[in-house]
């Protein structure tokens, strides 16, 4: 079953900041994020596994909510360079991720 | 090798050929995964080895797709009697023993005309 990522799209000036949640119906073992850059392969963030953890670096963090089989990515004083489709992707315990369809973050200057 | 290499990166193909694309994972990544990405869309998974046995085809749209794994490394997706709506960008990814982070190849451009 395909998580859903919420917003679909997010248009922010430089130094603002973003959430983009992501949500499942069923049971998460992990979930993954990622960012593609147009013509570009998707390129791994961060992993978070069930336990309700938080990760991040930089100014790129992310939460795991394991009950509520949701999690969310969040930028901080974003960077033109943040720009691209975000993924969530998450595994149910088949060894597989199922992507979400995508985030797409524009950052003006 | 240091990344995910897969080949050709673009292939163009007549309705009704069949194709061959290529993936040679991270050297030590026993996982190794095809998604398909259509223009503008999401990553839509088709199947995943671990070594050389494939546990998960479920994503396998039609009998005319299928792909092997040799060596536990090198894996080819083949495409069977292409059609037009084949046409996507097929991306291949690796991960060690099936857990950590995915690292993904540049994928091949597929063109069915």
């Amino acid at each position: 079953q395909q998580p859903v990522q919420s917003p679909q799209a997010v248009i922010l000036r430089e130094g603002e900041d973003a959430v983009i949640n992501c949500s499942s119906s069923k049971a998460l073992y992990s979930v993954h994020w990622y960012r593609q850059k147009h013509g570009e392969a998707p390129i791994f963030l961060m992993i978070l596994l069930k336990g309700g953890e938080q990760k991040g670096h930089d100014k790129i963090s992310a939460s795991f909510n394991e009950k509520k089989q949701q999690s969310s990515l969040y930028l901080t004083a974003s960077q033109l360079s943040y720009s691209g489709t975000y993924f969530c992707g998450t595994e149910e315990g088949a060894q597989k991720l199922v992507f979400g369809q995508g985030t797409r973050l524009t950052i003006n200057p | 090798g240091a990344g995910v290499s897969q080949s050709p990166s673009n292939k163009v193909t007549e309705k009704g050929k069949d194709v061959e694309l290529r993936c040679d994972p991270i050297s030590g990544h026993t996982a190794l995964y095809w998604y398909r990405q259509s223009l503008g869309q999401g990553l839509e998974f088709l199947i995943y080895f671990q070594g050389n046995s494939a546990p998960d085809k479920s994503g396998l749209p039609s009998d005319r797709f299928s792909a092997e794994r040799t060596g536990g490394s090198v894996s080819t997706l083949t495409i069977q009697r292409t059609q037009q709506e084949d046409s996507a960008v097929y991306l291949c990814a690796s991960s060690y023993q099936g857990r950590g982070g995915y690292t993904f190849g540049s994928g091949t451009r597929l063109t069915v005309v």
